[in-house]
C-alpha cells in the first residue's frame, strides 16, 4: 500500500462547480500535510498547507483529519484555470517527504 | 532571482552512458533534494542534502551519485544509465523549518 494515496481522477468539472479531492496517508507519524498544484509538463509549487483546524485560501479550503488519517481539498467556484494536478504531500520529518500521485483536474466551460 | 535552475531540460542517453544532471539556486537555501517523477508513482526523493558537504540517500538512491561543494549547486550523476531511468527529474530546495520546497523546472530524460 503506498503511504499516500490520491483518487488519480481525471476529474471533469464545469467552471463554478465545486469539487473536493480526498487524500489518505498510512504513517501515521506523519507531521506535517501540503498541496501542491502541477501544471503540465512544470514543476510542482506548494498550494496550501494543511492544519488540523483547518485552512482556507480564497476560493480553497484544506482540512485535515488525523483520526481517520486523511487530507482533502474543496475547491469552490472552478475557474478554466484550476486545472492541473494537485498533489498531496505528508511529511514526518527528517526528509521523508512522500507525495502522492496526483489527482488530474479539468475545469471545462 | 532566478530560483531554481535545471539543465539540460531534455537529455537523450544510450544505455550505458554516463551524464550529470546540473542544480543550482540562488536562494540561500541548505537543503536541497533530487526527485524523481514517473507516471502514476508520484515524486521520489532520490537523494539529498542539508548543507555544502552533506549529502544522504532518499527512497531510490541506486545508479545515481549527487556531491554538495557549494550551498548554491546540487549536481546528479547517473554512472550508466539504464531504460529504468527514464523519468522526469527534478530538483527542489528550501530552508530549515520552512515547510515550502521550491523546484526546478525538471529535466526530462530517456534512455534507449
Amino acid at each position: 500500500r503506498k503511504e499516500v494515496e490520491q483518487d488519480p481522477g481525471p476529474f471533469n468539472v464545469p467552471e463554478g462547480a465545486t469539487v473536493a479531492f480526498n487524500c489518505t496517508y498510512s504513517n501515521s507519524a506523519s507531521q506535517s500535510f501540503f498541496w501542491y498544484r502541477q501544471d503540465c509538463r512544470k514543476e510542482p509549487k506548494l498550494l496550501m498547507s494543511v492544519y488540523s483546524s483547518g485552512n482556507e485560501d480564497g476560493r480553497f479550503t484544506a482540512q485535515l483529519n488525523r483520526a481517520s488519517q486523511y487530507i482533502s481539498l474543496l475547491i469552490r467556484d472552478s475557474k478554466l484555470s484550476d486545472s492541473a494536478t494537485y498533489l498531496c504531500v505528508g511529511d514526518t520529518g527528517g526528509f521523508k517527504t512522500i507525495f502522492g500521485a496526483g489527482t488530474r483536474l479539468f475545469v471545462k466551460a | 532571482n532566478a530560483g531554481v535552475t535545471q539543465t539540460p531540460k531534455f537529455q537523450v542517453l544510450k544505455t550505458g552512458q554516463s551524464m550529470t544532471l546540473q542544480c543550482a539556486q540562488d536562494m540561500n537555501h541548505e537543503y536541497m533534494s533530487w526527485y524523481r517523477q514517473d507516471p502514476g508513482m508520484g515524486l521520489r526523493l532520490i537523494h539529498y542534502s542539508v548543507g555544502a558537504g552533506i549529502t544522504d540517500q532518499g527512497e531510490v538512491p541506486n545508479g545515481y551519485n549527487v556531491s554538495r561543494s557549494t550551498t548554491e549547486d546540487f549536481p546528479l550523476r547517473l554512472l550508466s544509465a539504464a531504460p529504468s531511468q527514464t523519468s522526469v527529474y527534478f530538483c527542489a530546495s528550501s530552508s530549515p523549518g520552512d515547510n515550502e520546497q521550491f523546484f526546478g523546472p525538471g529535466t526530462r530524460l530517456t534512455v534507449l
